[in-house]
This record gives structure tokens, sequence and C-alpha cells, in this order.
């Protein structure tokens, strides 16, 4: 099963609104990232949150981390067409697990933004 | 720089059959990793290379698929007596190494594999 599970599974607004996409987590991680993916393809890393932080920005993007939760939340603000994709969470394990190296996913977010 | 190159981009084939598929990292990054996405979910870890060896293959489903990093560079993921179920996208990421498995990892565009 996923480590990772967004909420929602879809999200669609106008140009210009706000988009704010939630993701969950299950064991304890050293970092959660975010990633963008357009048509199914390759992946784009958006932003790192470790696990000593609780909220990180860049430019119209900003992470939340709140791991008594085991949750995070992307917010992007003032949105636009082009911001049309899938966003996924990933989380990479915590100190002693055996997933040394591994991203765990999430099933996604897909968000349209309407012109 | 060039980023991750992933060939073919996509690739048919009949089930049974033998595929390789190929991952060009960036340029001097020790950490390689191969994930497969099925339609509708995100990815899922197959496998993460430091260097020529594989330091963890416990996402790999079966003993169909392996994959190759002989010199430390390009790696192949090698799929034997292809399956309808081995259908997906495969990705491949790297990473520089230098801050261990903290580095953000740089995924290239893809293979799509379907599997007739």
């Amino acid at each position: 099963s996923q480590q990772g599970e967004e909420d929602p599974q879809a999200l669609s607004i106008q140009e210009g609104e706000n988009a704010t996409m939630n993701c969950s987590y299950k064991t304890s991680i050293n970092n959660l990232q975010w990633y963008r993916q357009n048509s199914g393809r390759g992946l784009v890393h958006l932003i790192l949150i470790r696990s000593n932080e609780r909220e990180k920005h860049s430019g119209r993007l900003r992470v939340t981390l709140d791991t008594s939760k085991k949750s995070s939340s992307l917010l992007i603000t003032a949105s636009r067409a082009a911001d049309t994709a899938s966003y996924f969470c990933a989380t990479l394990g915590g100190a002693g697990g055996t997933s040394y190296g591994k991203l765990t996913f999430g099933q996604g977010t897909i968000l349209t933004v309407h012109p | 720089g060039a980023g991750v190159s992933q060939t073919p981009s996509n690739k048919v084939t009949e089930k049974g059959k033998y595929v390789e598929l190929r991952c060009d990292p960036i340029s001097g990054h020790t950490a390689l990793y191969w994930y497969r996405q099925s339609l509708g979910q995100g990815p899922e870890f197959l496998i993460y290379f430091q260097g020529t060896g594989a330091a963890d293959d416990s996402g790999l489903p079966n003993d169909r698929f392996f994959a190759v990093r002989p010199e430390g560079s390009v790696s192949t993921l090698k799929i034997q007596r292809t399956e309808r179920g081995d259908s997906a996208v495969y990705l491949c990421a790297s990473s520089s190494g230098t801050s261990g498995r903290r580095d953000t990892q740089y995924f290239g565009p893809g293979t799509r594999l379907t599997v007739l």
C-alpha cells in the first residue's frame, strides 16, 4: 500500500485561485517531497521539507509539515492554467529504516486550473 | 546540463518476450533509482543503485526483473517473460549521492511499456 495518501484525488479551480493539496503518511520520515507530473511522464521535483521543519516556501509554493499528525499540505497561490498537472507527495524513510534510498509516493492529486 | 534520459520512450512487446529498458543518469550522479508507475497510481520503487552495486532491490516484484549498472553510470532494467501486468511507465531517477539518501532525485521522462 502507498505510504502517502493525497487528498483530494482531483481538484478543479479557476485561474488566480489558490490550490491546496494534502498528504498523509504512516511511518517516520527523514523528509517529505512534492513532485509534479505532466501527462503521466517525467516527474519534476518541486520542494523538499525535512522532518525538523514545519513550513517552507518556494515562489508560489508553500509546504507545511506536521509530524505529529503525519501530514503535509502543498499550497499553490495565484494558480495559472500552466499549473494543471498531477501532484505527488513522496516520503523518504526515517533513520534505521530498511528503505534507505527509496521514495514512497502517494497516489497523487490531479489539479485542473481553468483559464 | 543534460537531464536523465531513458530509451526507448515507448516499447510494445508480446507476452513472454524479453525487454531491456535503458537509463542514462545525470553525469556524475552516483545514485540511480528505478520506479514503476501504473495508470492512475503514484510511482512504486523497484531498485536503488549506489555506484555499481544494488543497495536496495526490495521493490523488484519477482525474479523476472533484474537491473544492472556495470560501470556505475548507465543502468539497464531487464524483464524476462513479460506479462500483461508488467505494462506501466518505468521511471528512472538519479541523485548526486553527496548527501547520501537525502539528495533530491531527478527523474527521466520514463519508458512506457505495453505488453500485448
